[in-house]
């Protein structure tokens, strides 16, 4: 998608090791998202951030940590991975939903699985 | 608690027939309502929203939605159904004071040809 890239596309990792998924956009958004997408769960939020060094927590957020130390790159760590976190995971960016025309605009998805 | 919900998992529409897309939400003041469309291996993309105005929304690919305030309900519909429409659907409301979206669990459309 333009202006909103994610690395790696897929990712195969064994339990117990760390991965670092990373979002990059070039659109200089305030807001980026991450969230991980399951079947019966459809999109579930994790962190987001609303500027550099700004961030909270979602609904799953436990096993997950964060950093945005520039505007363009928005980082998702899972500390410890574990094959609970096998999903899909998703990098969303908004300026504001009130002004923009389309809410959100989505990455195009990591793959991650956890063996 | 804010939500939307999207009550059936699958639907299965023939070609050429009408498609509707069932949404409805729940929020504490005016709704700020979303649909998105995910095809295979691919990104959200944007369709319609609804955040004032007309209660009949148009959007992209012949897509529009009907905002009901009073059966607080906000279905996707278009009129002639195509096999390319097949894809996952999700339904989302703005969530006030977060700037995010929460969306539904999704509904997977069949076009049968």
């Amino acid at each position: 998608d333009a202006g909103i890239t994610q690395s790696p596309r897929h990712k195969v990792t064994e339990t117990g090791t760390p991965v670092t998924l990373r979002c990059h956009q070039t659109e200089n958004h305030r807001y980026m998202y991450w969230y991980r997408q399951d079947p019966g769960h459809g999109l579930r939020l994790i962190h987001y951030s609303y500027g550099v060094k700004d961030t909270d927590k979602g609904e799953v957020s436990d096993g997950y940590s964060v950093s945005r130390s520039k505007t363009e790159d928005f980082l998702l760590t899972l500390e410890s991975a574990t094959s609970s976190q096998t999903s899909v995971y998703f990098c969303a960016i908004s300026e504001s939903v009130w002004d923009s025309n389309d809410g959100y605009t989505f990455g195009s998805g990591t793959r991650l699985t956890v063996v | 608690a804010q939500s939307v919900a999207q009550p059936e998992d699958q639907v299965n529409v023939a070609e050429g027939n009408p498609l509707t897309v069932k949404c409805t939400y729940s929020v504490s003041g005016n709704p700020y309502l979303f649909w998105y469309v995910q095809y295979p291996n691919r990104g959200l993309q944007f369709l319609l929203k609804y955040i004032t105005g007309d209660n009949l929304v148009k959007g992209s690919y012949g897509f529009e939605a009907e905002f009901n305030k009073s059966q607080t309900s906000f279905h996707l519909k278009k009129p002639s159904a195509l096999v390319s429409d097949s894809a996952l659907y999700f339904c989302a409301v703005f969530l006030y004071g977060n700037n995010r979206l929460a969306f539904g669990k999704g509904n997977q459309v069949v076009v049968i040809p």
